[in-house]
């Protein structure tokens, strides 16, 4: 069966400082996909990255980015120089091909100015 | 990019009342739809995956003859949830597959609804 685990439930910091999120997965799939999401507030999901299976490249994306290591299952997620409008609830979510996500409980990040 | 409308972003009932939420894709067909519930502080729990023409596909724990879901057309899909009772208040989510640029698929999600019943 498919699992997501974020052990953090909640993080604090100060603006400006790096945060890492950690997100830990189960499958028996050979492909698969991982997500994360940002959820704020107003409850909408933001979308943040896909990542398939067979590409271990970590990306970049202006101050986030994501490091993917199959062998320890982990897909982690790293907030540089943190700003106050990062506070939100971040998901990490696993998909099969094509099929539902199934979803980890989330980490509440609190960046405090 | 795929754009997923959900309606209303609000609600509020009496128990007893039924609610209808609407999903529709506005620019791609979507044959399948999943329908999420997120309880406070909580994470997103599946409830639901409907494919368009055919019956929905229930989790485990989730009544279907509460929560009713069409998806008769590519371009919609709707839950309603009949005889509502304040348990049943809660953030509901919708969500599309959408083909994906490349190999496999991705997800679009609606803005969600916050129902309450009073």
């Amino acid at each position: 069966a498919q699992k997501v685990t974020q052990a953090q439930t909640e993080i604090s910091v100060v603006e400006k400082e790096d945060v890492t999120l950690d997100c830990v997965y189960e499958t028996r799939d050979t492909t698969y996909y991982l997500f994360w999401y940002k959820q704020p507030p107003s409850g909408e999901l933001v979308f943040l990255i896909r990542r398939n299976s067979f590409d271990e490249q970590n990306e970049i994306s202006g101050r986030y980015s994501w490091n993917f290591q199959k062998s320890t299952s982990s897909f982690n997620f790293t907030i540089t120089a943190s700003q106050v409008v990062d506070s939100a609830v971040y998901f990490c979510a696993l998909g099969e091909y094509g099929n539902k996500l199934v979803f980890g409980a989330g980490t509440i990040l609190r960046v405090k100015s | 990019g795929a754009v997923v409308s959900q309606h209303p972003s609000r609600v509020i009932c009496k128990s007893g009342t039924s609610v209808k939420i609407e999903c529709r894709s506005l620019d791609f067909q979507a044959t399948t739809m999943f329908w999420y519930r997120q309880f406070p502080k909580q994470s997103l729990m599946l409830m639901a995956t409907s494919n368009e023409g055919s019956k929905a596909t229930y989790e485990q724990g989730v009544e279907k003859d509460k929560f009713l879901i069409n998806h008769a057309s590519l371009t919609l899909s709707t839950l309603t949830v009949t005889s509502a009772h304040p348990e049943d208040s809660s953030f509901y989510i919708c969500s599309a597959r959408t083909p994906n640029q490349g190999l496999g698929y991705g997800y679009t999600f609606g803005s969600g609804t916050r129902l309450t019943v009073v």
